[in-house]
Parts: C-alpha cells; structure tokens; sequence
C-alpha cells in the first residue's frame, strides 16, 4: 500500500526565514512526485512534478527535490503570501495520487 | 476558463437526504477523480474514472456512487446521507500526458 508522511505538520517562519518541508513516501514503481499548494476554502493547485531521485524543479521562491525514499520543498525567504498548506502526492501503477497530510506554512511580516 | 467546474459549492442536508454533486471539465481528459478532505485525514480517493464509461472504487467508496455520463462530466451521490459524509469534496482530472492533476475548487457539505 502506497503511504506519504509529511512533516511538520504546521510551521511558522518569519518573513525571509528559509525552512524546508519533508514528504517521504512508500510507493511501488513511483512514476511521480507532486507538489500542491492549497489555500483555505480552494482546491489544491499543482506547483512540481518529480519524476527520478536526482531530479530538481524550481519555481519563485520555492524548489523541490526528490531522493528515492523522500522528497523536500525548500521555502527561500519567503514572504507573507507564501503562507498556505502546501501536500504531496505520489502517483504508482493504477494511476491514482496518494496524498500526505500536508504542511500548513504560516509567514508572518 | 479552461478548468474544473463543481456545484454546488455549499450544501447542507439532513441525515437520510439524497444528492448529487456535480463536475465537470473541459480539458479533454480522461480521467476523473473524487476525493473527500477531512481535517487530520488529508485527501482521500473515493472514486475515479479512468476514461469515459468506466469507474473503479478508490479509498472510501462506501455510501457513494458514481456516474461518468460523457467525456466531461462526472458525478457523485449520496443516496442516503450520513453525518460521516460532513467533509469538503474535490473533483479532479488528469492530464494523461504528465500524470498532474487539475482540482476544482471544491463543494463544502454538511450532514446534519
């Protein structure tokens, strides 16, 4: 069974403070890793795809990386706007996205 | 714009009422997905179709049924609504080419 486990579950940064958020996952034949940004009361909003371990992607402020056993989305500086809950997902054989619990990030000015 | 459309957007039922939700999108996917969203739960898969005419049980398919009613539109029912159900439900497609998916914004319902 495929499982994702995201920590922490909340974090709150300073502005221009960098943290990362952790997303390891057990999966059988990963064909992806996605990355989600989701603000209160909207859908999730797709920001990465990750395909192999090795493989980088980046995007304003924020870039993730993929290991074979885990996956880190690094927040650089971030500002107030930044502020969501950001989830991961994995997709396997079958076509389906497994998500993490997710990480709610909250920026203060 | 191009997208995910679900209605309603809130809903709020008595214990043992029916309903459908609705999405639809027009991206020409493929594939379709319903997930429910509960506080500590994270999204969770209850049905999906993997192209029109078929529907396969996800995660927690139990007091829900589907319909794939055209390339476009799939939808969702509660055919006796539960306090249980209480949850925030998403619709999502798939873009077969790069595996991402594209969610609505999501239908808040209440059983009560």
């Amino acid at each position: 069974e495929d499982q994702v486990t995201q920590s922490p579950e909340a974090l709150r940064l300073q502005e221009g403070e960098s943290s990362s958020l952790n997303c390891s996952y057990t999966v059988s034949g990963l064909r992806g890793l996605f990355w989600y940004r989701q603000d209160p009361g909207k859908g999730p909003e797709f920001l990465f795809t990750l395909y192999s371990a090795g493989e980088e992607k980046e995007k304003e402020r924020l870039k993730a990386t993929l290991t074979k056993k885990e996956s880190f989305l690094h927040i650089t500086a971030p500002k107030p706007e930044d502020s969501a809950t950001y989830l991961c997902a994995v997709s396997a054989a079958g076509n389906k996205l497994t998500f993490g619990g997710g990480t709610r990030v909250l920026v203060k000015p | 714009n191009a997208g995910v459309t679900q209605t309603p957007k809130f809903q709020v039922l008595k214990t043992g009422q029916s309903m459908t939700l609705q999405c639809a999108q027009d991206m020409n996917h493929n594939s379709m997905y319903w997930y429910r969203q509960d506080p500590g739960m994270g999204l969770r898969l209850i049905y999906y179709s993997a192209s029109e005419g078929t529907t396969d049980k996800g995660e927690v398919p139990n007091g829900y049924n589907v319909s794939r009613l055209n390339k476009r539109e799939f939808s969702l029912r509660l055919e006796s609504a539960a306090p249980s159900q209480t949850s925030v439900y998403f619709c999502a497609s798939r873009d077969v080419a790069n595996y991402g998916y594209t969610f609505g914004s999501g239908t808040r319902l209440t059983v009560v």
